[in-house]
């Protein structure tokens, strides 16, 4: 089945530090892929997406490149802020699934000033 | 544009007690969906309806949960009754047409605690 596995978290930073959060996805075929921001005390918003290979989404100064060779989907940021601070959700959508999302486990990054 | 709405935000009941959350999408979207996310964990789909017509419900535990959207607009979880590992968030999102690489657009949800 389809699955998505996150790098363990959590994550801390210092304000300005470079960003990347791994994702790698298990999944036959070409699936869309999704990051996911949760900040405290709200519901998930998408952050980026892309849905095919070789794409590259972006957002707020976020990054993330479609990686079919590897089956990766790695979130990058080059100067994380204060208001970074959020669990970062990957995940992934299949046409034979329906539009059913397939979340991973979430990272919790903190951003220190 | 209005989100999506959830209530309540927080409900606190005593296990074998039955509970509901309702949930308002955005105006125009067709497609509605729950979803049931535990501590520490990504959310995980329980029901998709496609209108009114619940068109993915294989990942709910129908023994105790049940779903309706009536008029293909709000929906609403029911679980009865409650038991202790169903303390969860609890959310609803919606989308315009279903289809698998669009945005899915996520209400606050609902926290839930089975005590």
């Amino acid at each position: 089945g389809n699955s998505v596995t996150q790098m363990e978290g959590p994550v801390t930073l210092s304000e300005e530090a470079f960003l990347t959060i791994n994702c790698t996805y298990t999944a036959t075929g070409y699936p869309s892929l999704f990051w996911y921001v949760q900040y405290p005390g709200e519901g998930l918003q998408l952050l980026l997406k892309a849905t095919k290979a070789d794409d590259k989404g972006s957002n707020k100064g976020f990054e993330a490149t479609y990686r079919k060779e590897t089956t990766s989907f790695h979130l990058e940021k080059g100067s994380v802020q204060v208001s970074d601070s959020a669990v970062y959700f990957c995940a992934l959508s299949k046409e034979t699934s329906g539009s059913r999302l397939t979340f991973g486990e979430g990272t919790q990054l903190t951003v220190n000033p | 544009e209005a989100g999506v709405v959830q209530s309540p935000r927080y409900k606190i009941i005593e296990k074998k007690q039955p509970v509901a959350f309702w949930c308002n999408p955005i105006s125009g979207h067709n497609t509605l969906y729950w979803y049931r996310q535990n501590l520490g964990q990504g959310p995980e789909l329980l029901i998709r309806y496609e209108n009114e017509e619940a068109v993915d419900d294989s990942q709910l535990p129908k023994d105790r949960f049940s779903a309706e959207r009536l008029k293909g607009v709000d929906s609403t979880l029911k679980i009865q009754p409650a038991e202790l590992g169903d303390s969860a968030v609890y959310l609803c999102a919606s989308a315009t047409g279903g289809s698998w690489w669009e945005t899915q657009y996520f209400g606050p949800g609902t926290r839930l605690l089975v005590l």
